[in-house]
């Protein structure tokens, strides 16, 4: 069973046009991510929470915001998306305090196309 | 710094053959974790393995084996027997005590399994 759901798995949005992607995970686990990952590159951390701690990398862009309304839930806001944007973006969840030995746990992704 | 070297781009082997994905990683933390991740083209990250710092035995389960160096800062990953199922992008990531709960994640390697 899936245990980190991301919704839609492909989404097509226009250029600035606001959109909204989805993650949910059933494991309970304290920490989640958000990653974008562009085509042949490594996943690159946008931010991550610690619980409702919102912590965001020094160079995401501002177009980029989150919000976790609960422990399952935590969703990725594009403002005004541009053409770079376009990309995969991949959640995902983490259990620990400071122990930093424990897997990651992520979704299948959503490939976002900006037209 | 911390940082993940995965110098091979892509790789290419014919079924059978064994196939070692090589990564390098650099960080002055004394205690630091280690991954391997697997993304298939469904897109999903697949946990396949982690090492701490201070256990440098190397592993093995069924096809697959790591062979963790500190003396060289390398933590390589090998396939035995390789199929095509194992045609997917491979990660290396660390973890450490100073990166929080950042995972760094090598430039991956792209591994086609031809039957």
């Amino acid at each position: 069973d899936a245990m980190v759901i991301q919704n839609p798995r492909y989404q097509v949005t226009q250029f600035g046009k606001p959109v909204t992607l989805s993650c949910s995970q059933t494991l309970n686990h304290n920490v989640m991510y958000w990653y974008q990952q562009k085509s042949s590159q490594a996943p690159k951390l946008l931010f991550h929470y610690y619980d409702k701690d919102f912590n965001n990398e020094a160079d995401t862009p501002d177009n980029f915001q989150s919000r976790r309304p609960n422990t399952s839930f935590c969703f990725l806001d594009i403002r005004s998306p541009g053409l770079g944007d376009a990309a995969m973006y991949l959640c995902a969840a983490r259990g620990g305090a400071m122990n930093v030995n424990t897997e990651a746990f992520f979704g299948q992704g959503t490939r976002l196309t900006v037209v | 710094a911390q940082k993940v070297t995965q110098a091979q781009t892509e790789i290419s082997v014919v079924e059978k053959e064994d196939v070692t994905l090589d990564c390098v990683y650099e960080t002055r933390d004394t205690t630091y974790y280690l991954f391997w991740y697997k993304q298939p083209p469904s897109g999903e990250l697949v946990f396949l393995i982690r090492r701490n710092s201070f256990d440098e035995q190397n592993e093995i389960s069924g096809r697959y084996s790591w062979n963790f160096q500190k003396s060289t800062s390398s933590f390589n990953f090998t396939i035995t027997a390789s199929q095509v199922v194992d045609s997917a992008v491979y990660f290396c990531a660390l973890n450490s005590n100073t990166g929080g709960f950042k995972t760094i994640f090598g430039a991956g390697t792209r591994l086609f399994v031809k039957a």
